[in-house]
Formats: structure tokens, sequence, C-alpha cells
């Protein structure tokens, strides 16, 4: 039973260019939160995503957009890209939205030069 | 709002000694709380849950947890240290009168087991 997928494992951009970034979820689960982390400090959450639709928004600027498809893989997009937005971004899934079974996947690095 | 407090930014234990990784909450409701372990480029990795029920929660690889509802804490413990328990340590909160499943981490604890 596959966990939950992050692509790519690591990612190099310049600063304003955008960059997206994949998950798909365990298998049996439906919804998908994103997650940032900085270097040295906690993960902060960025948005939730549930029945292709946007549920829950933390403290991001709109350059941080997302997608949920049909079979409840999702996307981060990230537009004019700042140094700052350099992180992990992790994807968490779970089994509907209220539910507390977390699975988290390895995560994307991304770079901003 | 929920917010979660991990007062120390590392702990340093012998192998084979008790280590206790300290974590307290605030939340409007009843919490749900989480331990979750990140060894280096990795994501995180959940080592156990406190939903209802019984305070002292036990879960993956002999960590254990007890939450105290009067002080707000959910310290994460375990008895004999391992080289390879090394490793980040966060606690998180969910809010359960909140709608939706957002986390809110502390800012992490780093654990150095020392042989």
């Amino acid at each position: 039973d596959a966990g939950v997928t992050q692509s790519p494992t690591h990612l190099i951009k310049t600063r304003g260019q955008q960059v997206t970034l994949r998950c798909s979820p365990k298998s049996g689960h439906d919804t998908v939160s994103w997650y940032q982390q900085a270097l040295g400090q906690g993960p902060q959450f960025i948005f939730q995503y549930y029945e292709e639709e946007e549920r829950q928004r933390g403290n991001f600027p709109d350059r941080f957009s997302g997608h949920q498809f049909p079979n409840y893989s999702s996307e981060l997009n990230v537009n004019a890209l700042l140094l700052g937005d350099s992180a992990l971004y992790l994807c968490a899934s779970s089994p509907g939205d209220r539910n507390y079974g977390y699975t988290f996947g390895s995560g994307t690095r991304l770079t901003v030069v | 709002a929920q917010s979660v407090a991990q007062p120390e930014d590392q702990v340093n234990v012998a192998e084979g000694n008790p280590l206790t990784v300290k974590c307290t909450y605030s939340v409007s409701g009843n919490p749900y709380l989480f331990w979750y372990v990140q060894y280096p480029n990795r994501g995180l990795q959940f080592l156990l849950k406190y939903i209802t029920g019984d305070n002292l929660v036990k879960g993956s690889y002999g960590f254990e947890a007890e939450f105290n509802k009067s002080q707000t804490s959910f310290h994460l413990k375990k008895p004999s240290a391992l080289v390879s328990d090394s490793a980040l340590y966060f606690c998180a909160v969910r809010d359960m009168g909140a709608a939706g499943n957002k986390l809110t981490f502390g800012g992490g604890t780093r654990v150095l087991v020392k042989p």
C-alpha cells in the first residue's frame, strides 16, 4: 500500500518564476493538506483540499494556490517566487476533512535562487 | 486560535537514560494532540496521538506521552533512549471543535542521544 507520494523530490527555481508541486494521497484518503517547513522551523499550514475545493487556508498570500483532481491527487502552485519561499513542502493526506488520521509524504525541497 | 510551544530547542541524553521532550498547547476547545518525528531530509513520521480516553498514550518505537489537561501539556517520553532516536521531534495540535484538519505544529525539539 503506497503512502503519500510527492514529486519532484528537489527543485531549484529562480526568483520570479512559477513552480508546481504534486502530491498523490495514500490509498483510501480523499483529503490533502499542504504545509511549508522553513529551515529550522515547524511546518506551517498552507491549505487543505477536500472534494476538489479549498476548505481551509492558512496565512499565506494568494501567490500560493492549489488544485485537487477527481482522483484526489493535488497540486501546489507558487507564483512570483521569492527567496523566502525556499523550504520543504509537505503534503499530508487523510480520509475525510475532519479525520485525524494524517499521513505525510517525504516532501519537496524547493530552493529559490 | 490554536498554538503549540516546545520550550527546548535541543535535548541531550545518554543512551539508556530516560528521554523527555516537552510540549504545551493552547486551544479554545478540546484538543487532538500528536507527536511526529523527522529524520534528516525526510517527511514527518507519526509516533502517537491523543484523541480521548486514557491520559497515557503509547505509540511507536517505545514512545509514550502523557496528556495533562490542567497543565495543558503533552510531554513525550521514552524510558530508555537509543542512539537511533536522535532526530527532530514535533508536537502538533488540532482544535477538536474547529472545522477542517489543520494541524498547528511547535517549533520542534532536536534530540541528541549520545552513546
